[in-house]
């Protein structure tokens, strides 16, 4: 079965103290892979794809970069705006005619001053 | 920039109660989908459909139905509204191909008391 998982659930950073995500993903034929950004009460906002293995993409202080296995965001000084909820996504060969994506849980960060 | 719009932010109904939620993309996307966001469950897919007048169902279908009668436009109806229901919905669109980001909209929180 197709699954992504996310950790850790929440992290807890100080300002400047940068640090990684993980999304860990077990999927038949990968696509691309997704990361979002969700404040409190808002819908999901597209961040990232990465397509294979090897590829990174960098925002500002985020930096996402793709293995056969997993993905990590790293935040590299963050402020407290960057206080959010991160998901990440996958989409499968299976799912291409649909766009079916297979969500993680998401990881809460906060950044305190 | 892609735009998803949603209904309402915010709701209230009672149960038992038929309600409409509406999403609208202005980005010509063939696909659309419907979430509920639960505290600890994530992202759960209700229904998605890929086409005009086309639906699947995702995860979680029981108790809803959709429409798409036009393109860019995708409704959920709860045909009777229970208090399990209450939740964040959230509607997304998507291109058609091997991989294409979901768009999300800003999220309707419905209550049903």
């Amino acid at each position: 079965e197709d699954q992504v998982t996310q950790s850790p659930e929440a992290l807890r950073l100080q300002e400047g103290e940068s640090s990684s995500l993980n999304c860990s993903y077990t999927v038949s034929g990968l696509r691309g892979l997704f990361w979002y950004r969700q404040d409190p009460g808002k819908g999901p906002e597209f961040l990232f794809t990465l397509y294979s293995a090897g590829e990174e993409k960098e925002k500002e202080r985020l930096k996402a970069t793709l293995t056969k296995k997993e993905s990590f965001l790293h935040i590299t000084a963050p402020k407290p705006e960057d206080s959010a909820t991160y998901l990440c996504a996958v989409q499968t060969a299976g799912s291409s005619n649909t766009g079916k994506l297979i969500f993680g849980q998401g990881t809460t960060l906060q950044v305190k001053p | 920039d892609v735009k998803v719009t949603q209904s309402s932010r915010y709701l209230v109904k009672r149960t038992g109660e038929k309600v409409f939620l509406e999403c609208v993309q202005d980005m010509d996307h063939e696909n659309m989908f419907w979430y509920r966001q639960d505290p600890g469950l994530g992202l759960r897919l209700i229904y998605f459909s890929y086409d005009v007048k086309m639906k699947e169902k995702g995860d979680i279908p029981e108790g809803y139905s959709v429409s798409r009668e036009k393109k860019e436009r995708f409704s959920l109806i709860l045909e009777s509204a229970s208090t399990n229901q209450t939740s964040m919905y959230l509607c997304a669109s998507s291109l058609t191909g091997p991989i294409s980001e979901q768009y999300f909209g800003p999220g309707t929180r419905l209550t049903v008391t």
